[in-house]
């Protein structure tokens, strides 16, 4: 199985704030890779697909990037309604794998 | 509007069965592969089991291969999910899902 790690596990950032959160998989994924974002109690939503497609109705100040084993999601200007958790996960073989999440917290 | 809507989650003991439900509306469901996603209590999310746009091919994760079976019926929009011997470690949400839509889960409960 494919092994996702995230980075970090949690951050605390200001609105307006930049962040990065990182997702390394323990072997070459191509692009095949999304992100979701998870507000408490809520269902996840997808943001992006193939490493850096953004899903419809997702805002701009959201990018993804990378290929191979390393990936990037990046939050150009933190908003409130942005802090949550955030998951990546592969879709390269079955079974399909998650990262452990990263929790963007107010700061 | 694009919409997942799982049903049939519950509490039900160690051993027991449960059959989950997602309908499918607002897209062409009969060409999209559909899946199950579970997140137990506070933790990760983990796939479960996923079957391709006709239903001839499922594939499981190992920790409920044998126990469920996913399936679906296309001329009603719907998934399935048939979960016998449930064990604690499958107290979960149970999310549907398929490209760029998830469902807003349904609770699983195994517990005696």
């Amino acid at each position: 199985d494919i092994q996702m790690t995230q980075s970090p596990s949690s951050v605390s950032a200001s609105v307006g704030d930049r962040v990065t959160i990182s997702c390394r998989a323990s072997q070459g994924i191509s692009n095949w890779l999304a992100w979701y974002q998870q507000r408490p109690g809520k269902a996840p939503k997808p943001l992006i697909y193939a490493a850096s497609n953004l899903q419809s109705g997702v805002p701009s100040r959201f990018s993804g990037s990378g290929s191979g084993t390393n990936f990037t999601l990046t939050i150009s200007s933190l908003q409130p309604e942005d802090f949550a958790t955030y998951f990546c996960q592969q879709a390269n073989s079955f079974p399909l794998t998650f990262g452990g999440g990263t929790r963007v917290e107010i700061k | 509007q694009v919409q997942l809507v799982e049903s049939g989650g519950g509490v039900v003991q160690p051993g027991g069965s449960l059959r989950l439900s997602c309908a499918a509306s607002g897209f062409p469901f009969n060409i999209y592969a559909m899946h199950w996603v579970r997140q137990a209590p506070d933790k990760g999310l983990e796939w479960v089991a996923v079957i391709s746009s006709y239903g001839s091919d499922e594939k499981y994760a190992d920790s409920v291969k044998g126990r469920f079976t996913i399936s679906r019926d296309n001329s009603k929009n719907k998934l399935y999910l048939q979960m016998n011997s449930l064990r604690a470690d499958d107290t979960a949400v149970y999310y549907c899902a398929t490209e760029g839509t998830w469902g807003q889960g349904t609770l699983v409960t195994v517990s005696s």
